[in-house]
């Protein structure tokens, strides 16, 4: 069965980086992508951008260009997402979620919280 | 890119059926959507891919009291026989040709 399992927990201070895995199994790595989702405490499924597993390809939404990185590992079939120069309004859940060019999520990790506090 | 738009709330009693919308902006009525739902304290999931045309592909494991519809630019969620567990947020999402994806504001779905 499809399942991507995420890194623990995480709080860092105003200004670090942190940096999110993603790990899936159950289907082959390369034929699909991820995309990441952040969900603020209280607030709705903000997207975040998505990377091809296959070629590596990325987009990223327009707010988070130049804080955030997504990069694949096929040999380990892992996904990872960077985000840098963290404020205390990046401080959410971050969900990695399977998806196509074609076609909307249909698999979710089980989430990551990341908490920026001085 | 797509705009969705959800009311931010919905009611209905147990063991009755309610019918959530999620409307595409102009420009955007043949788009497909997808519906996810999430209960408190939990991942998202995904229940059901939606077209235009109002067919629809449920995720596994989804209980058939979930269905789907479309009529223009709208797209429905119906859950029939109401239980306790459906009460969630639900989301609809979409996607373009650019990669860029995008979500509906939700809708937080209480069974009274």
């Amino acid at each position: 069965q499809v399942q991507l399992v995420q890194s623990g927990a995480e709080v860092k201070k105003p200004g670090a980086s942190v940096k999110v895995s993603c790990k899936a199994s159950g289907y082959t790595f390369t034929s699909y992508g991820i995309s990441w989702v952040r969900q603020a405490p209280g607030q709705g499924l903000e997207w975040m951008g998505w990377i091809s597993a296959y070629n590596g390809n990325t987009n990223y939404a327009q707010k988070l260009q130049g804080r955030v990185t997504m990069t694949t590992d096929t040999s380990t079939s892992t996904a990872y997402m960077e985000l840098r120069s963290l404020r205390s309004d990046d401080t959410a859940v971050y969900y990695c979620a399977r998806v196509t060019r074609a076609s909307p999520i249909d698999y979710w990790g089980q989430g990551t919280l990341v908490t920026v506090s001085s | 890119q797509p705009v969705l738009t959800q009311s931010s709330s919905a009611s209905a009693s147990l063991g009755s059926s309610v019918k959530l919308t999620c409307t595409l902006s102009s420009g955007h009525s043949s788009y497909i959507i997808a519906w996810h739902q999430q209960q408190p304290g939990k991942a998202p999931r995904y229940l059901m891919k939606l077209e235009g045309s109002g067919s629809y592909n449920k995720g596994s494991g989804v209980p058939d009291r979930f269905s789907g519809s479309s009529s223009g630019a709208d797209r429905y969620l119906t859950i029939s026989n109401l239980q306790s567990e459906d009460e969630a947020d639900y989301y609809c999402e979409t996607w373009d040709s650019n990669t860029h994806w995008v979500f509906g504001g939700g809708t937080k779905l209480t069974v009274l």
